[in-house]
């Protein structure tokens, strides 16, 4: 069992929808993030939180919007998204977001699919 | 600037063959950390190894071996006596002291080991 939940492990949705990915992390960690991992393109680093506060938002679209309530949980809503965002959206965390410890802890991945 | 490149998009091997997956990473710091994960068909990234840039010593950890060579900016990973359960595609990773939320990922080497 993975320390990092993310559901819905796979989702379809038109470009005029609202829905959101949810992370959860029952390790006790400090940070949280969102990649995105596209077909042949690097994993794509788009937010990191620390205990709770926004720290790096790398240039993301505004149709992305992170919540994160509180240290074990991590959001992200989509609206009025383009066919381009289909993706597998990676959660991760780790105990800080500060070096050397660097080790993250990933969810299995959202698949989103966009039409 | 820093960047990560693994040449080899995808690798097929008979089992129990030896594979080794190349990694090579740009970067100005002296003081850096490289890490290797692999993505099992089930989607979440484990986390493999970190080695930082003053540690130059080889390590072994059962069938796994990892080779790091400053003098070539390169941090190649071998599976010895290769398995089925190997099947995954791995990623290499770099991050900086003084940029410590941004890893940034290899584009990833898909391994196939065939039965």
């Amino acid at each position: 069992e993975t320390g990092v939940t993310q559901t819905p492990r796979h989702l379809v949705m038109g470009m005029t929808n609202k829905k959101s990915l949810k992370c959860e992390q029952h390790l006790g960690h400090n940070a949280m993030y969102w990649y995105k991992q596209s077909a042949k393109k690097p994993l794509e680093l788009m937010f990191v939180y620390s205990l709770e506060e926004r720290v790096e938002n790398n240039s993301v679209p505004s149709r992305f919007s992170p919540e994160c309530p509180n240290s074990s949980h991590l959001f992200l809503h989509l609206h009025t998204l383009q066919p381009e965002d289909s993706a597998l959206y990676l959660c991760a965390s780790s105990q800080d977001t500060g070096l050397p410890t660097g080790e993250l802890f990933f969810g299995e991945g959202s698949r989103l699919t966009v039409l | 600037a820093q960047k990560v490149t693994q040449a080899q998009t995808e690798i097929s091997v008979v089992e129990k063959e030896d594979v080794t997956l190349d990694c090579v990473y740009e970067t100005r710091d002296t003081t850096y950390y490289l890490f290797w994960y692999k993505q099992p068909p089930s989607g979440e990234l484990v986390f493999l190894i970190r080695r930082n840039s003053f540690d130059e010593q080889n390590e072994i950890s059962g069938r796994y071996s990892w080779n790091f060579q400053k003098s070539t900016s390169s941090f190649n990973f071998t599976i010895t006596a290769s398995q089925v359960v190997d099947s995954a595609v791995y990623f290499c990773a770099l991050s900086e002291a003084n940029r410590d939320d941004k890893i940034i990922f290899g584009k990833g080497t898909r391994l196939h080991i065939l039965p």
